[in-house]
């Protein structure tokens, strides 16, 4: 089951910065928190993924709380081809492989 | 990234018949593939976890009578949707991590989709 909540949607002007929130608030110690991004009709793309300290590469930023019961993913400069459905998954540690996805947020950039 | 490619991208078929998805990873093996089946604007749901060489792992409420999955390579998995009906109608798209990942650094490789349409 997901243990994720994020907001059903979000609007971002293109050239902004989106910042999608996640809530993770019964996360476990060794959980890692995993952005994948599902554009309409294709399979999930991976984004980005932390323990604990803040991430970055050249698709986004991932910013964690201190406490890890939330986290942020940042696109710095959001473009039209980011209009998508990002989802935010914690990765059950006992079993290590699976990916269970909540519902996601609906991402749409504005020109 | 590693590549994960399904096959076919899209059927359609009568009801009761039988179909099959392929699902391979192109550069990389993978001991573990998961399918995943999608409703319009719903989230991705996992059906089964399948494992190379053995029995898949079928989650609560997915019928494995009818959802056969096998995994007979390190790069292949298949998933057969038997006696297919209208409401079988979906996306399923599979994916995959890489044998040589470490468990927490790996993350999942997924396919491009099958829409499977029922008539």
């Amino acid at each position: 089951d997901a243990k994720t909540t994020q907001p059903t949607s979000m609007d971002c002007a293109e050239g902004r910065a989106a910042n999608l929130p996640c809530n993770h608030s019964t996360i476990s110690g060794n959980e890692y928190v995993y952005w994948y991004r599902q554009i309409h009709s294709q399979g999930p793309q991976y984004i980005i993924h932390g323990l604990k300290n803040n991430e970055t590469n050249e698709m986004a930023s991932l910013i964690i709380t201190e406490d890890r019961k939330s986290s942020t993913l940042i696109l710095p400069h959001a473009t039209l081809r980011d209009t998508a459905v990002y989802y935010c998954i914690v990765r059950p540690s006992n079993t290590g492989n699976q990916f269970y996805f909540g519902t996601g947020t609906s991402l749409t950039v504005i020109p | 990234g590693a590549v994960v490619s399904q096959h076919p991208s899209w059927v359609i078929c009568k009801s009761g018949t039988s179909v099959k998805i392929e699902c391979r990873s192109l550069d990389f093996q993978a001991t573990t593939m998961f399918w995943y089946r999608q409703f319009p604007k719903q989230s991705l749901m996992l059906m089964a976890t399948s494992n190379e060489g053995s029995k898949a792992t079928y989650e609560q409420g997915v019928e494995k009578d009818k959802f056969l999955i096998n995994h007979a390579s390190l790069t292949l998995s298949t998933l057969t949707v038997t006696s297919a009906h209208p409401e079988d109608s979906s996306f399923y798209i599979c994916s995959a991590r890489d044998l040589l990942a470490g468990v927490n650094s790996g993350e999942l490789f997924f396919g491009e989709g099958s829409r499977l349409t029922v008539l």
